[in-house]
This record gives C-alpha cells, structure tokens and sequence, in this order.
C-alpha cells in the first residue's frame, strides 16, 4: 500500500465548478498535512495545512479525519487559474512524504 | 521573502560524469532535503539533513549520492556518476523545525539532464 494515495484525476472541470480531491495516508502516526499546489515544471508551494477542525482559506477548504486517516480538499467556483496538479503531502518526523498529485484543469 | 535559492537551473551532462547541484536555504532553517522529480512523476524524497549529517535517506540515495554543507550557507546535493535515470528536476526544501509539523519551502529546481 502507498504511504499517501491521491485520486488519480485528472479532473476536467468548467469554470465556477466545485471539485473535491481525496487522499489517504497509512500512517497513524503521521504528525501533520498539508495541500501543496505545482505548476507545470515548478517547485511545489504550500496551499493549505489541513487541521482536524478544518480549515478554510477563500474559496478552499482543507478537512482531516485522523480516525480514517483521510484529507480532503474542497475548492469552490473554480477559476481558470486553479489549473494545477494538487499535492497531498503527510509528514512524519521531519520526513515529508508526497502522494502522486492530482491535475485539475479548469476549463472556461 | 526569503527563499530557497537553487543553482543551476539546467544542468546537461554526458553519462558518468560526476554533478553537484546547490543550493542556498532559508538563513533561519535548521532542516534540509532534497527531492526528486522525474518528468511526469510524483516528488520523490531523496535525503534529510540536520545539524551537518543526513538524518535520513530513501532507497534512492545510493552510494552514488552524497550531501554536504560546505559553509554555513549551501546545501549540495553531488552525483558522482551519472546514469541516464538520474534525468529529473532536484528540488532542495528547508523548514525550520524538524518534528514534522512545519512547511517545506521549496526552491525552484535543478533540472538535470543526463545524455
């Protein structure tokens, strides 16, 4: 089993759409999450650490669920700028652990 | 911002020749890695680094592999022979803390290209 597993994707989506990616890690001791976002042929940046309360930012939100060991990233009225590959990165002890990425592509 | 710079951006060189590619982290981060990336592919972790020594390695990181910190300010990462598999894109990443809960700053890549 991998460590973080993505939905396969790609994800082809209109604009305004709403899309909802999924992850899951194998690790319980995993310490903490995040969503990283990449462009084609860029570095990876942060888009979101994910808590188990949840949290938002505009018009994403990030969701954990410790018990089932699953992330969740939600983003809301899709932009044609949205247009990436989605990262879901688990970190345990200093190691971060990426899952294999996500492409969605907005469409107009 | 600070941010982590990485040098070269392309790198292209024959098969079995020896590579080093640099980088320069966030002045306040304790914490190093270097990732991989082959085209198409997901980012792979290749090697951490704390306090002058690797604190972990991937499988990826053979014999051929090796890191240091010359001075107080780059983070290398060295091939010593190069195989055609070794074509990818090098990220170099800095946190602050490494028990796990901080970010990973990137820098922007070292493309290689093995011939």
């Amino acid at each position: 089993r991998k460590e973080v597993e993505q939905d396969p994707g790609p994800f082809n989506v209109p604009e305004g759409a709403t899309v909802a990616f999924n992850c899951t890690y194998s690790n319980s001791a995993s310490q903490s999450f995040f969503w990283y976002r990449q462009d084609c042929r860029k570095e990876p940046k942060l888009l979101m650490s994910v808590y188990s309360s949840g949290n938002e930012d505009g018009r994403f939100t990030a969701q954990l669920n410790r018990a089932s060991q699953y992330i969740s990233l939600l983003i809301r009225d899709s932009k044609l700028s949205d247009s990436a590959t989605y990262l879901c990165v688990v970190n345990k002890a200093g190691k971060s652990t990426f899952g294999d990425g996500t492409t969605l592509t907005v469409k107009p | 911002e600070p941010e982590v710079t990485q040098t070269p951006s392309h790198q292209v060189t024959q098969m079995g020749q020896e590579v080093i590619l640099r980088c320069v982290p966030i002045s306040n981060h304790l914490y190093f890695y270097w990732y991989r990336q082959i085209l198409g592919q997901k980012v792979e972790f290749l090697v951490s680094f704390y306090n002058n020594e690797i604190s972990e390695k991937s499988e990826i990181f053979d014999d051929q592999f090796s890191v240091e910190r010359p001075d107080g300010s780059n983070f290398t990462l060295k091939i010593r022979s190069t195989k055609l598999e070794d074509s990818a894109m090098y990220f170099c990443a800095s946190r602050t803390r490494g028990d796990g809960t901080g970010e990973l700053f990137f820098g922007e890549g070292s493309r290689l290209t093995v011939l």
